[in-house]
């Protein structure tokens, strides 16, 4: 399997505008979480979805952020307008389901970087 | 909410050496799961160990064992004969079983960077 997949690896935009970062989960996993990393405040849950519904969005930090999971495939996390302050590393995750016990695999991450 | 504490932020052991990982954390229920990662140079996340809170004995995974103290809240990482391979930022986590069917998140510490010295 080719694990989780995210694009693009590294991202550099201008303040003000549109990010767009991609996740492609694992084959046959009906659960997909969004995370991010920065050095103040560690790694963080943004948002996460079950059989591509949102289930749990209290983590994404304001208006300027929304996440979308068309189908089983394929979900994206969109920041308009980017702030300097959204500079960090944002990982997607999988997993079989919502069920504790089941493993969360992350991708390899997008670091985003808003000058 | 559930805090998770890493206190030491860097730690360096020699190569097959044995070295200990510190977490401790916080929460008022009784049934959770703790983990274990790995962020290597590469940035992945990688699962190493985890345990489940009813269960009495120590998760153990090849040269990666716990203690966790349940009373004490607490739940340590040891990395035996250590490698070059085991350098990375290690990551102490925690999971509530509280919302089984629905989901709940992971809460994660600090992290602590191990350094293994040839």
């Amino acid at each position: 399997d080719a694990g989780v997949i995210q694009s693009p690896r590294h991202e550099v935009t201008e303040m003000g505008q549109e990010v767009t970062l991609r996740c492609k989960p694992i084959s046959g996993h009906n659960s997909l979480f969004w995370y991010r990393q920065t050095m103040m405040r560690g790694l963080e849950l943004l948002i996460y979805f079950n059989n591509n519904v949102p289930i749990d969005d209290s983590g994404m930090p304001e208006d300027r952020f929304s996440a979308k999971m068309p189908n089983a495939s394929f979900s994206t996390l969109k920041i308009q307008p980017s702030e300097p302050r959204d500079s960090a590393v944002y990982f997607c995750a999988s997993s079989l389901g919502l069920l504790t016990s089941y493993e969360q695999y992350f991708g390899p991450g997008t670091r985003l970087t808003v000058t | 909410a559930q805090t998770v504490t890493q206190s030491q932020p860097e730690m360096s052991v020699q190569e097959a050496e044995t070295v200990t990982l510190s977490c401790t954390y916080d929460t008022s229920e009784s049934d959770y799961y703790l983990f274990w990662y790995k962020q290597p140079p590469s940035r992945q996340m990688i699962l190493v160990i985890r345990q489940e809170a009813y269960k009495q004995q120590n998760a153990t995974e090849n040269r990666f064992s716990v203690n966790f103290q349940k009373a004490a809240k607490s739940f340590s990482l040891k990395i035996s004969d250590s490698q070059l391979g085991d350098a990375a930022m290690y990551f102490c986590a925690y999971r509530s079983r509280r919302e089984e069917t629905s989901g709940s998140r992971l809460t994660f510490g600090e992290g602590t960077q191990l350094t293994v010295n040839p």
